[in-house]
């Protein structure tokens, strides 16, 4: 069973650019999660997507953070413009999700970004 | 909203020892993960704990989420080089009907050979 695929693994930009991060989950996992994970500390829920829609991005910085999820399947995560603090690397997971179950989600190697 | 708290946050043993992990949920935990992450990549799924007592186990890990299932302990025996990284406990909250994952701090493992 292939995993979550997420490409770049590393992205180097300047401060105020744009960068898009793409994620392709399991096949046949409706629940998809980008996570900010800044160095020394543990994965920050930014977005999650149930199918092809928005269930929580409380903690999205909407203002520059930007996230669809077409058809259900991949994801496109993006920041415009970028920030200093925005270096961090970005994970993407998924899970098989639904309402009342518990399960694990299973992360992709995640995007390393470099704002300078 | 739930917090996590790890402990400790970094850890160095020797090869051979053991060692326990802690996670301590602000709220009644009703599922529990550990992942394991190497330095600035992806989590690998190790352990999901649902049950108060549950003790579940994989090669030389084991976790256990207390009857109260407000804490949960993960336990390495015989540590090795390559169970060094960063151990991280989530768990699982509701909102609008939908499983929601947070996570702790992590706790940074060496092992010295």
């Amino acid at each position: 069973e292939a995993g979550v695929a997420q490409s770049p693994r590393y992205k180097i930009i300047e401060k105020r650019q744009s960068v898009a991060f793409w994620c392709n989950p399991i096949s046949g996992h409706a629940t998809l999660y980008w996570y900010q994970q800044i160095l020394g500390q543990g994965p920050k829920l930014l977005i999650q997507f149930q199918n092809n829609g928005v269930v929580d991005d409380s903690q999205l910085p909407k203002d520059r953070f930007s996230a669809e999820r077409l058809k259900g399947v991949d994801s496109t995560l993006k920041i415009q413009p970028a920030k200093l603090e925005d270096s961090a690397v970005y994970l993407c997971a998924s899970s098989l999700g639904g309402t009342g179950v518990n399960t694990e989600a299973f992360f992709g190697q995640g995007t390393r970004l470099t704002v300078v | 909203s739930q917090e996590l708290e790890q402990s400790p946050q970094s850890l160095i043993v020797q090869e051979g020892k053991n060692l326990t992990i802690n996670c301590t949920s602000s709220k009644t935990l009703y599922g529990l993960y550990w992942y394991k992450q190497k330095y600035g990549e992806g989590l690998i799924f190790l352990m999901m704990l649902q049950k108060g007592g549950e003790e579940k186990s994989h090669e030389k890990i084991t976790a256990k989420l207390d009857e109260k299932k407000q804490q949960s302990s993960l336990h390495i025996t015989a540590s090795q080089p390559s169970h060094a990284g960063i151990y991280l406990c989530g768990a699982d909250g509701w909102g609008g009907g939908y499983q929601k994952v947070t996570f702790g701090t992590g706790t940074k493992l060496q092992v010295i050979p």
